[in-house]
Order: C-alpha cells, then structure tokens, then sequence
C-alpha cells in the first residue's frame, strides 16, 4: 500500500465551478500536510499547508483535514483555467526522519 | 534573486559520463534534498541531507552520489551516466516543520 494515496485522474470541472482533491495516508502519526500544485515541466510550488484537523482557507483554496479517517483534501473555489496542474499531497512521517512523502499527483483541467 | 537555485537548467550528456548537478539555497534552511521526477511515477527522493554532517539515502539512490560542500550547497553526482537516468531533477530545501521549497529543475538526457 502506498503511503500517500491520490487519484491520479485527469479530473476535468468547467470555469468557475469548484474542484475537489483528495488524499489519503497511511502514517496514523504524521502531523503535517501539504498541497503543492506543479505546471507541466515546471518545479512543485506550495500552496497550502495544514496541521490540525478541520479547514484552513487562503483566498480560492481550502485544505481540509480528518485525521481519524487519514483523509486531507483541497477544494479549489471559482476553477480558472490557470488552475489546470497537477496538484501533490505530501506528509510529513511520524518517524524520527520526519520524511516528506510525496503522493503521485492528481491532473487538474479547468475547462474554459 | 530566486530562494533556490539550480544549474545547469537543462543537460544533455553521452552515457558513461561524469555528470555534477548543483544546488544552493539563500533560505537558510538546514535540509536539504534531491529528487528525480519521471512520467508517470511522481517524485522520487534520490538522497537527503539534514545539515553538514548528514546525508542519507533516499528510495533510489543506487548510480547516484552526493556532497554537502556548506549548509547552502548541494550537489548530485552521476558517476557513469546511462540513459535510464534520463529525467527531470528537483533540488529542494526545507526546516524541520515546514514543507519543502523546490528549485527549478534540471532537464537531464542521457544519450
């Protein structure tokens, strides 16, 4: 089982709908989470981190967290086509390394 | 000036060749890490390096080496390069707590 689980997708919404990310993890003690969106050949950015359980927004986003079911997701408000990415889910692990585990990305395409 | 640096951006080189990707950060972070990314298979940590006097193996480190040369400076070795390794190669940087911050990449081919 993979540590990090996301949909791989693509998941395509229309112009200012909402898009919905999920992400699931396996470490019961990991304390931190983090979305990061990346654009075709382009590095990863980080756009949303979140430590305790229940919703944090920063303008359209707003990352979810339930650590009793391992679920964290982000919900992205009015989708522009400029949001079409590949959106990761990372982790921070419970071990001592307190490693950043990466899920494999879920393809965005906001249709215009 | 960007937080995270890497050169060269992009690289082609012949199989068999020594190849050196650099890294340096102005963030003051005490890790560092580099990954390879390949379509279709994410992110995959090559090596990491928690300060000066550390550096560990990552999921994929075996053709690969590393040096810490100073807290802001991180480099990736290809001893022998073959074209498996062809990919794109992420540097990056963090603190203890906080997510990891990328540099741009280096778009590696190996001929």
């Amino acid at each position: 089982q993979k540590e990090v689980e996301q949909n791989s997708g693509p998941l395509s919404v229309p112009e200012g709908a909402i898009a919905s990310l999920n992400c699931t993890y396996s470490d019961r003690g990991s304390q931190s989470f983090f979305w990061y969106r990346q654009y075709s050949g382009k590095s990863p950015e980080l756009i949303m981190s979140i430590y305790s359980n229940g919703d944090k927004e920063d303008g359209r986003f707003t990352a979810q967290l339930n650590k009793a079911s391992q679920y964290v997701s982000l919900l992205i408000r009015d989708s522009q086509p400029s949001d079409s990415a590949t959106y990761l889910c990372a982790v921070i692990s419970s071990g001592s390394a307190r490693q950043l585990t990466f899920g494999s990305g879920t393809q965005l395409t906001v249709l215009p | 000036d960007a937080d995270v640096t890497q050169t060269p951006r992009n690289r082609i080189t012949k199989t068999g060749k020594r190849i050196m990707l650099e890294c340096s950060q102005t963030k003051g972070h005490d890790r560092m890490y580099w990954y390879r990314q390949d379509p279709g298979l994410g992110l995959r940590l090559i090596y990491y390096s928690f300060d000066v006097k550390d550096i560990n193996k990552g999921e994929i480190s075996d053709g690969y080496s590393v040096s810490r040369q100073a807290q802001a400076k991180f480099s990736l070795s290809l001893e022998s390069a073959i074209p498996n390794q062809t990919a794109l190669y992420f540097c990056a940087t963090s603190d203890e707590t906080s997510g990891q911050f990328f540099g741009p990449g280096t778009r590696l081919t190996v001929l």
